[in-house]
């Protein structure tokens, strides 16, 4: 199975500033295709996840642009360039071009 | 709107089964796929398996084969997870995804159901 590892595991930013984190995949998540099957998940308190980006950097449908997506192959980022309140919550990186898909074990974001 | 809405919570006995409702609206359902995850107890994410809404064809996660069987009703556009043979470490949020095909694959989930509780306990 394609192991997930995100960095960090929990971060405390305070409102206005900038928040990055790393996912980092086992294995190449890069399709013959053409394509990179790595996706960014927020899971708020008491919510279902939901999409934030997909195929590394492609923003979801009503996802805000201080959100944004980078790498290739085996190395992730995803950076808020300003947090909100509205962000807390933990947020997921996921593969999906090997079965079985496989997620991160989650950073969780909290507000200073 | 999209919208995925599961079945309300259920506690079952070790050894039992369960089976879980997804009732999808606001797309045609059999133009993607459903996709399941759960989430233990202050725990993340796993990925069980897919569907296609279009054929019925399923990918299951290995750890789960022969235990859990994915299956959709076109006619109501819901989509339904059975996992039998119930174990305490079964107990978990399950949800639903709707799921995007992509190169022979449902790899992308973009619309989530609200979960569902499933509790296993003598």
């Amino acid at each position: 199975d394609i192991v997930m590892t995100q960095t960090p595991l929990s971060l405390s930013v305070t409102p206005g500033q900038p928040a990055s984190i790393s996912c980092k995949s086992s294995q190449s998540l890069l399709h013959s295709d053409g394509k990179t099957y790595l996706y960014w998940y927020l899971q708020k308190p008491g919510q279902s996840p939901q999409l934030l980006i997909y195929e590394v950097s492609n923003r979801f449908s009503g996802v805000p642009d201080r959100f944004s997506g980078s790498g290739s192959g085996t190395d992730f980022t995803l950076k808020i360039s300003r947090v909100e309140a509205e962000d807390v919550g933990v947020y997921y990186c996921m593969q999906s071009i090997q079965l079985p898909y496989t997620f991160g074990q989650g950073t969780k974001l909290e507000i200073k | 709107q999209v919208q995925l809405v599961q079945s309300g919570a259920e506690v079952k006995k070790p050894g039992a089964s369960v089976k879980v409702s997804c009732k999808a609206s606001g797309y045609t359902f059999t133009s993607y796929g459903i996709s399941w995850v759960r989430q233990a107890p202050g725990q993340g994410l796993e990925w069980m398996g897919w569907i296609s809404a279009y054929n019925g064809n399923t990918n299951y996660a290995q750890k789960l084969q022969g235990r859990v069987t994915m299956t959709t009703d076109t006619s109501t556009s819901t989509a339904y997870m059975e996992l039998r043979s119930l174990r305490s470490d079964d107990t978990a949020v399950y949800y639903c995804a709707r799921a995007n095909r992509q190169s022979g694959s449902y790899r992308r989930f973009d619309y989530w159901g609200q979960g569902t509780l499933v509790t296993v306990s003598s």
